[in-house]
């Protein structure tokens, strides 16, 4: 069955870059690609970037572009999902889904906490 | 374009319940709706797919439409359980515009 799990919770400092990770199982990894979507406490689900991995091709929200870089290794299944010059405003929950066209996402990621805090 | 959905809607278990997604501009018809559930303190789930699909593992109590008319989607569940109780996403997409997504609507069943 396709998995998508998740690094751990992180805690950074403003200013610092975050780096995710979502690792990938029961499916062709290369077959896919992924989409990041975050969420800030009690807030709706948010966009950020896609990658096909079948392809190289990256996307990202112009909201997000010059400071989140999204990318896979195929050599360990896993997707990942850097975000710098953070700040309190990007405190939320990140989760990865798989996403082939960059339209959608099928399987969902488990998601993961990143606390922006001084 | 923007999707707008409901704030909140309640229903009663056993009851059927549907869900607007409005799109503001462009045909709704053009780009494919999904539709994803998230219960409290969960990921999103895929509940409907390319309008109407419901992928394996969903009952088929939770179905999807699309109606050019009002240029609107919607989700409706029908014979509700207290376990549907959840935030409701619409999502689509154009060419400028990868994802988008309505603003969420809290399903309460009570």
């Amino acid at each position: 069955q396709v998995q998508l799990v998740q690094s751990g919770p992180e805690v950074k400092r403003p200013g610092a870059s975050v780096k995710v990770a979502c690792k990938a199982s029961g499916y062709t990894f290369t077959s896919s690609g992924f989409s990041w979507v975050r969420q800030a406490p009690g807030q709706g689900l948010e966009w950020m970037g896609w990658i096909g991995v079948y392809n190289g091709e990256t996307d990202y929200a112009q909201k997000f572009q010059g400071r989140l870089t999204v990318t896979a290794d195929t050599s360990t299944s896993t997707a990942y999902m850097q975000l710098g010059s953070l700040t309190s405003d990007d405190t939320a929950v990140y989760y990865c889904a798989r996403d082939t066209l960059g339209s959608r996402g099928d399987y969902w990621g488990q998601g993961t906490l990143v606390t922006v805090s001084s | 374009f923007i999707l707008t959905q409901p704030h909140s809607v309640s229903e009663s278990p056993g009851k059927t319940v549907t869900i607007s997604c409005t799109r503001s501009s462009g045909s709704i018809a053009s780009n494919f709706v999904q539709w994803y559930q998230q219960r409290p303190g969960s990921s999103p789930t895929t509940v409907i797919y390319e309008d109407d699909q419901r992928p394996s593992g969903v009952p088929d109590r939770f179905s999807g439409s699309i109606d050019s008319s009002s240029n609107s989607a919607s989700l409706t569940i029908s014979g509700l359980k207290t376990e549907d109780e959840a935030d409701y996403y619409c999502q689509s997409y154009d060419s400028s515009n990868p994802w988008v997504f309505g603003g969420g609507t809290k399903l309460t069943v009570l």
